[in-house]
């Protein structure tokens, strides 16, 4: 069975750099048929899609955030890591990781970790 | 980006009754429509896909419809359980998600 275990600090100080690592078990990260994604959620608000990176290395990430996040996977540790540069208050939230499924150019995210606090504060 | 409207914001409801959800893109998504439950402090769960696929192991009290700019997800018999969160997420391009519907308790 498939699981995904997101870890790394629960806080981080603002300006600072957010790593997290999303631990993947019951699959390979390397296998051509998924994707794995990184999503978050600001405590008592909706879902923002971070980014997404294919086995070949190809990586999407949401404009809004592109010019501060870098996604990236080990596959000897199958291990998808997620960085996100000069945070700020607007960055807490819950992040999740997921695994993404291609179907005849539909995608969907499934399943997904149970997430991780990130706080950023002094 | 496309933006992604969900009406209601919330709405409460009755165990045993019908729900409705509804979900409208900025410009047109096809069917690249993709359905997620969310309860309290846990991760979403996949319940559609391609506006209207149910996922595998989702009950089939759950039902998507809908092309273009306008969606519905439907339960048909509200369950205890199924008071949650609910979001859309289009995948059709910058891919994004409403803004959720929250399904309480009347």
């Amino acid at each position: 069975q498939l699981q995904l275990q997101e870890s790394g600090p629960g806080t981080v100080k603002p300006s600072e750099t957010l790593s997290l690592t999303c631990t993947v078990s019951g699959d390979s990260i390397s296998s051509s048929n998924y994707y794995w994604g990184w999503i978050r959620q600001p405590p008592g608000k909706g879902l923002e899609l971070i980014g997404r990176i294919y086995y070949s290395g190809t990586t999407y990430y949401s404009p809004s955030l592109k010019s501060r996040v870098t996604i990236s996977v080990d596959t000897s540790k199958n291990q998808v890591s997620l960085n996100l540069n000069s945070v700020t208050a607007a960055d807490t939230a819950v992040y999740y990781c997921a695994r993404g499924v291609s179907w005849e150019l539909h995608n969907w995210f499934d399943p997904w970790g149970q997430g991780t606090l990130v706080t950023v504060s002094s | 980006d496309i933006q992604m409207t969900q009406s209601p914001s919330s709405l409460s409801a009755s165990v045993g009754d019908r729900v409705t959800i509804n979900c409208r893109a900025s410009q047109s998504v096809y069917t690249y429509l993709n359905w997620y439950q969310q309860k309290p402090a846990k991760a979403p769960k996949l319940l559609i896909y391609a506006a209207s696929s149910l996922q595998s192991g989702v009950p089939s009290r759950f039902s998507g419809s809908g092309s273009g700019t306008d969606f519905t997800l439907t339960i048909s018999t509200l369950q205890p359980e199924d008071f949650a969160t609910y979001y859309c997420q289009q995948n059709y391009r910058t891919w994004t998600f409403g803004q959720g519907t929250k399904v309480e308790i009347k």
